[in-house]
């Protein structure tokens, strides 16, 4: 059972640069989300989605596009990426809305945009 | 805006102690907390969920209490092992798509 699988694990950028990172899960979950992880200010909620086809901003969306076409993919656009954006991102899936039920974390994937 | 704080922000105990890791939130009309771990350059891993209209919740060593009223959370290590160390972080809903993450308490147990 793989879970969420994130890819790439490591990625270096330069300013201005664009990339995707990939979001996959395999169970069947309706709820899926991008945070940010950075020193010594905990996980940010990049966007989350409900249910395919649906998408909404969480705390920190500036910079981060996302798109869900479908149930198992739920991939994270830098259009052009700045310093700032350099964080380690994890994808979450959970089966019900975030708010309801228990969130399953991807293994990270490490950003540096130089 | 849920504020989450964990203090200690680290913490090294012997093998075989007990422990007990602290969560505050500022917002008393919290969905439900969730306690993950993390290991170094991993994702979270979760712990132990506790709905809103639940006090506490077990699994194995773990317990993990909830008071609304007073805006804590602790989560209890019993007979602490090496195995055990990690960073342990909790969240908190508040009934929007969004939990709000603690910077996380970083646990060393020595053999």
């Amino acid at each position: 059972n793989a879970g969420v699988t994130q890819t790439p694990k490591f990625q270096v950028l330069k300013t201005g640069q664009s990339m995707t990172l990939q979001c996959a899960q395999d169970m069947n979950h309706e709820y899926m989300s991008w945070y940010r992880q950075d020193p010594g200010m905990g996980l940010r909620l990049i966007h989350y989605s409900v249910g395919a086809g649906i998408t909404d901003q969480g705390e920190v969306p500036n910079g981060y596009n996302v798109s869900r076409s479908t149930t198992e993919d739920f991939p994270l656009r830098l259009l052009s990426a700045a310093p700032s954006q350099t964080s380690v991102y994890f994808c979450a899936s959970s089966y019900r809305t975030g708010a309801n039920g228990e969130l399953f974390f991807g293994e990270g994937s490490r950003l540096t945009v130089l | 805006k849920q504020e989450v704080t964990q203090i200690p922000a680290a913490l090294s105990v012997p093998e075989g102690e007990n422990l007990v890791l602290n969560c505050s939130f500022t917002d008393s009309a919290i969905y439900n907390l969730q306690w993950f771990r993390q290991d170094p350059g991993k994702g979270l891993t979760s712990l132990l969920l506790i709905q809103s209209s639940q006090r506490e919740q077990t699994s194995g060593r773990l317990n993990a209490s909830l008071d609304k009223s007073s805006g804590r959370s602790t989560l209890y290590i019993a007979a602490s092992q090496p195995g055990d160390s990690a960073t342990y972080l909790c969240a908190g809903h508040s009934g929007a798509n969004n939990l709000f993450f603690g910077t996380g308490t970083r646990l060393t147990v020595i053999p």
